[in-house]
């Protein structure tokens, strides 16, 4: 059974600062790994996808690493602004069971002006 | 449209109320999914639906839960005699064959905050 860990559950960090979010899945059967943000009472934004066969994507100051074989990933934000708080969440998508997206609890990011 | 839409954005049952929740997916996408958002960012799966046909419904609660997506209508979500633990968040997702087969991810609803008193 797929499960996605996501550490920490909740961090505080100055303006400016870069961060690094952590997202662990034990079956390293996947598809894909998808980081998404969501806003207080918003839905989910997509932020970055990764193939099975890919290590890793960058959007912008966002960048997200896989490693398939340790069943990690990273997302890593670069000069952090108070626009960036928000909850992220890492997802993987299973090899099999119908397309079905497993979730992390998410990492509630707080960035101080 | 270019987006899922999701209604109501808000809904409140009392205990023991029916709730029906509903879903528009992008125009062209044959793929439709459910998940449920409990406290604390848990998601979790519901049912997804492949057309009118139900593709996987492993999630689903065997009773008061039940979905469609019928042709020409918004795909839906009902649930009998809602109860307290149902309040959450149901974010609906669609996606193309293509999106799929390519390894795309799907594009999410902003989702219906059910609450029920």
């Amino acid at each position: 059974k797929q499960e996605v860990t996501q550490i920490p559950a909740a961090l505080s960090v100055p303006e400016g600062e870069n961060l690094v979010l952590n997202c662990s899945f034990t079956d390293s059967a996947i598809y894909n790994l998808q980081w998404f943000r969501q806003d207080p009472g918003k839905g989910l934004t997509s932020l970055l996808l990764i193939q099975s066969s890919q290590r890793e994507q960058t959007s912008g100051r966002l960048n997200a690493s896989l490693d398939k074989s340790s069943g990690r990933s990273t997302l890593y934000i670069a000069a952090s602004q108070p626009g960036d708080s928000a909850t992220y969440l890492c997802a993987v998508r299973r090899r099999t069971g119908g397309f079905k997206t497993i979730f992390g609890a998410g990492t509630r990011l707080f960035v101080k002006a | 449209g270019e987006e899922v839409a999701q209604t109501p954005k808000h809904l409140v049952r009392g205990e023991g109320q029916k709730a029906k929740l509903y879903c528009a997916p992008i125009k062209g996408h044959s793929y439709v999914f459910w998940y449920q958002q409990v406290l604390k960012n848990e998601f979790k799966f519901l049912i997804s639906f492949q057309n009118e046909n139900v593709f996987d419904e492993t999630g689903m609660p065997k009773e008061r839960f039940s979905a469609k997506c019928l042709p020409n209508s918004p795909c839906s979500l009902e649930i009998q005699a809602t109860k307290l633990e149902d309040s959450a968040v149901y974010f609906c997702a669609s996606s193309s064959p293509g999106q799929l087969l390519l390894n795309y991810g799907y594009t999410f609803g902003s989702g219906t905050r059910l609450t029920v008193v």
